[in-house]
């Protein structure tokens, strides 16, 4: 089946660590998002891409940096990890159809839980 | 520049019917909610477009007031399985791209 995986799904690391997120795509979309997630703050944009040649900083992409390596995969870096990075994060990616991404939905993957001690 | 869902959490019971609402502050082109199941992955409900198209879900219904910038989500004769928490994400930039989320609202449905 078409799907959106992240790896990995779980990951601890310590203060000042450099990590990546990983998120894979078998749906040919063009498409993809980077979120995170906190209790009672809702899903907040990080970074999105159009295509390969194509990234754009969302809503709170400080401290954060993307690599899009093909138009299958998109990746999400910490470069040095502080705690209040601590929060579920999600890829997400949509199709264009009739010429707007407003007609699409996203689909999501199934997330990765990081916590940064 | 967040939208303001309403109520924060509902319990309900099987069959009971509720409407969650989300207010933004900015001029909208599109509304998009999505349902997200504990432990799981956001997942799409519908899409409302200025000029009323609508896009998604057959069995939940919605709508969008332009002028007011609001939607709101009706879920009728609920089931177990509408348990979860349902975001609203509004695109002011007309784009579909830069979604901004609301908080959500747990909805919790007892049998």
């Amino acid at each position: 089946d078409a799907d959106v995986t992240q790896t990995p799904r779980n990951r601890i690391t310590k203060t000042g660590k450099r990590i990546m997120l990983e998120c894979s795509q078998t749906k040919g979309h063009d498409r993809m998002y980077w979120y995170r997630q906190d209790p009672g703050l809702g899903l907040r944009l990080i970074y999105y891409s159009f295509d390969v040649k194509d990234i754009n900083k969302g809503e709170i992409s400080d401290g954060y940096s993307v690599s899009r390596q093909a138009q299958a995969k998109f990746s999400l870096s910490l470069e040095s990890a502080i705690p209040n990075q601590t929060a579920l994060y999600f890829c997400a990616t949509s199709d264009v159809a009739g010429g707007s991404a407003s007609y699409n939905e996203q689909f999501f993957g199934p997330g990765t839980r990081l916590t940064v001690l | 520049q967040q939208p303001v869902q309403s109520p924060q959490a509902v319990i309900l019971r099987e069959g009971e019917d509720a409407v969650i609402n989300c207010s933004s502050s900015k001029a909208l082109y599109s509304v998009h909610w999505y349902r997200q199941k504990h432990g799981e992955a956001p997942v799409f409900l519908m899409i409302l477009l200025k000029g009323g198209e609508q896009k998604g879900h057959e069995k939940i219904s919605a709508s969008f007031n332009e002028k007011k910038q609001q939607s709101s989500l009706y879920l009728t004769a609920s089931q177990l399985s509408y348990s979860g928490t349902y975001f609203c994400g509004t695109d002011p930039t007309g784009s579909g791209n830069k979604l901004v989320f609301g908080a959500g609202t747990i909805l919790r449905v007892k049998s």
